[in-house]
């Protein structure tokens, strides 16, 4: 199956700096998302954006289907924006939406 | 317009035991999706149910079966539970065209089996 890779695993910020947050895929997608899990677990929707870049306030997403990797950004961190944020990918319409392991962020005041 | 709604949000088994999950989608998403989530294998396809079929199979032992009923909503069963299934099953639905889609995803169940 398709292989998805994030880095980095864990990350800690001070709030107000910025990050920047990699996904790795082994083959070809149609389908890349990006999620946040919160600390209670819920997993939001954070981007849906199989190629080109998107925008949503502080976060944007950049996806170069051609190189297989995606990147997120966030800008001017705050504390809830602590959690996990995975990728999940999907080769072709039908298969099976596959996750990432996710980067653990933890955000300090 | 209301999320994805999960219930129970915990649950605590003994092994041997049978249990069944809950899942209502989003209004007008046809599509259902299950995941489990541990901390050792991080979040893995379940199964996906569209207009009551199942739609796509993950790799998950016979004890794992689902079914989706005509209003869309949608149950997993896990039987002869073991210690390995305490996890995080999560939910997610969709609109279920047929085109690659956003999923919108439950708060979960914690399940724990003693």
């Amino acid at each position: 199956g398709i292989q998805v890779e994030q880095s980095p695993p864990d990350l800690i910020l001070q709030e107000g700096a910025n990050s920047t947050l990699r996904c790795n895929f082994s083959d070809s997608v149609n389908n890349l998302q990006w999620f946040h899990q919160n600390p209670w677990g819920q997993l939001i929707n954070l981007f849906y954006i199989p190629s080109g870049t998107k925008q949503n306030g502080r976060l944007s997403a950049t996806t170069v289907a051609t190189e297989r990797y995606s990147l997120l950004y966030i800008s001017s961190s705050q504390t809830t924006d602590s959690g996990v944020y995975f990728c999940a990918v999907e080769r072709s319409s039908g298969d099976k939406l596959t996750f990432g392991t996710g980067t653990r962020l933890a955000v300090r005041p | 317009k209301a999320g994805v709604t999960q219930t129970p949000r915990y649950l605590i088994k003994t092994r041997g035991q049978q249990v069944t999950l809950s899942c209502s989608p989003i209004s007008g998403h046809r599509s259902v999706s299950w995941y489990q989530q541990t901390p050792g294998q991080g979040l893995q396809f379940l199964f996906e149910y569209f207009s009551e079929t199942q739609r796509n199979k993950g790799n998950f032992p016979g004890r794992f079966s689902g079914r989706q009923f005509s209003n869309s909503r949608s149950e997993m069963n896990v039987s002869t539970l073991e210690l390995g299934d305490s996890a995080l099953y999560l939910c997610a639905s969709s609109l279920g065209t047929g085109g690659l889609e956003k999923l919108f995803f439950g708060s979960g169940t914690q399940l724990s089996v003693l």
